[in-house]
């Protein structure tokens, strides 16, 4: 089955400890791109990745890191959370820029 | 990408028509139109995008206007389980990188189909 697979579905941490979700997809697509979610401001996108080794920022990079290795994985990194990157993260993918994404089905962070 | 305009609400009856409306009034004449949806806090859905003709897929049925300032996505017979959030988007066709070719997610308009 084609999908973007994100994990963890559910992270609760301490400020400052450095963590790592995983975004893998299984359809050979080129582009991956990550949102996160919160109330009231809606899907903001962090970071995305044209192909391997090629990525830029999007609207609200600020404290993420990301790497593109593989033309299948994305890893978010958040290398010292803070309570205000509490959110709903969704990791998408797509055979072209903006075309028929496919996302995951979301990361709920909590940091305290 | 031009900026985008739809209701924050709407309500459907199940088994009728949904018509949700999207005002793009400064579009361009490389923008596309898609439309995702997204139900409660899963992952946004692509349901149809065009350029200026009118499209139909399994899901949805999308109707631009000749001028190309508005469109309005159709949902034939509107079930439960097409409560969710409809996000309009125009955005230029773009596969040479740059943020200008990424999908920007207005506030969208959350439907509500009740039985």
């Amino acid at each position: 089955e084609a999908q973007v697979t994100q994990n963890p579905r559910y992270l609760i941490t301490v400020t400052g400890k450095k963590l790592t979700v995983t975004c893998s997809q299984n359809m050979n697509h080129e582009y991956m791109s990550w949102y996160r979610q919160d109330p009231g401001l809606g899907l903001r996108q962090i970071y995305y990745s044209m192909n391997v080794e090629v990525t830029d920022k999007g609207d609200v990079p600020e404290g993420y890191k990301v790497s593109r290795k593989e033309k299948r994985n994305f890893p978010l990194i958040l290398e010292s959370p803070s309570p205000n990157q509490t959110s709903l993260y969704f990791c998408a993918s797509s055979f072209l820029q903006g075309y028929g994404y496919t996302f995951g089905s979301g990361t709920r962070l909590t940091v305290v | 990408d031009a900026k985008t305009t739809q209701p924050p609400s709407m309500d459907c009856a199940e088994g009728r028509a949904a018509n949700l409306p999207c005002n793009h009034s400064t579009i361009s004449g490389n923008e596309y139109v898609y439309w995702y949806r997204q139900i409660h806090s899963q992952g946004p859905q692509y349901i149809i995008h065009g350029l200026k003709n009118n499209e139909t897929n399994e899901m949805a049925s999308l109707i631009i206007t000749e001028d190309r300032k508005s469109s309005t996505l159709i949902l034939p017979h509107a079930t439960l389980r097409d409560t969710a959030v409809y996000y309009c988007i125009v955005r230029v066709e773009s596969n040479y990188g740059g943020s200008q070719g990424n999908l920007i997610f207005g506030k969208g308009t959350k439907l509500s189909v009740k039985p």
